[in-house]
């Protein structure tokens, strides 16, 4: 079947440190990949995705690179702003469905 | 502007009290989706639309309806709740599945 399964949290860094959370999935066939973010009471937003092997997603400094042969999908950037506060969610889309990793906290401090 | 609208925003019912929630898109997306997120288990795909007339279950359909009569609406149906079923619920639309998914800002449904 198809799952998706991100690093636990929270996760808690200070402003300008470099953020990596992890996403590995399992899927049949070749499914497209995303990471979300939801800020507090809001609904989800894309931020990047990708939608084959190699492919990397950029968005606001954030990045993911999708590998085939690890199947993964993490999300990086290189400098973290408190605005960057939010829950975190990597997703995958196969044959007209959606799967979702279970969200990672982070909190950026001054 | 581009949205999805959800109504209500909060619904506090009883167990086997039949309830809808409306969900409204103005994009002209073909694609629409139901989700409910819990703590610790993310967001689950409950039913999805691929057009009109045109819906197939996600992960989690058990207990709710959905229907697609126009391409703008798709509500969800709770025939029977049940405490269970109280979540957070999120539409969403996108053009095509594998695009951007436009989520609307959630309902927050307690069943007692």
């Amino acid at each position: 079947g198809n799952s998706v399964t991100q690093m636990e949290g929270p996760v808690t860094l200070s402003e300008e440190a470099f953020l990596t959370i992890n996403c590995t999935y399992t899927a049949t066939g070749y499914p497209s990949l995303f990471w979300y973010v939801q800020y507090p009471g809001e609904g989800l937003q894309l931020l990047l995705k990708a939608t084959k092997a190699d492919d990397k997603g950029s968005n606001k400094g954030f990045e993911a690179t999708y590998r085939k042969e690890t199947t993964s999908f993490h999300l990086e950037k290189g400098s973290v702003q408190v605005s960057d506060s939010a829950v975190y969610f990597c997703a995958l889309s196969s044959f007209n469905k959606f799967y979702f990793g279970s969200g990672t906290k982070l909190n950026v401090k001054p | 502007e581009a949205q999805v609208t959800q109504n209500p925003r909060y619904l506090i019912t009883v167990t086997g009290k039949k309830l809808t929630v409306t969900c409204s898109q103005n994009m002209n997306h073909e694609y629409m989706s139901w989700y409910r997120q819990d703590p610790g288990l993310g967001l689950r795909q409950i039913y999805y639309s691929m057009n009109v007339e045109v819906t197939d279950k996600g992960d989690v359909p058990e207990g709710y309806k959905v229907s697609r009569k126009e391409k703008r609406n798709f509500p969800l149906i709770l025939e029977s709740p049940s405490p269970n079923q109280t979540s957070l619920y999120f539409c969403a639309s996108s053009s095509m599945p594998a695009y951007e998914q436009y989520f609307g800002p959630g309902t927050r449904l307690t069943v007692t």
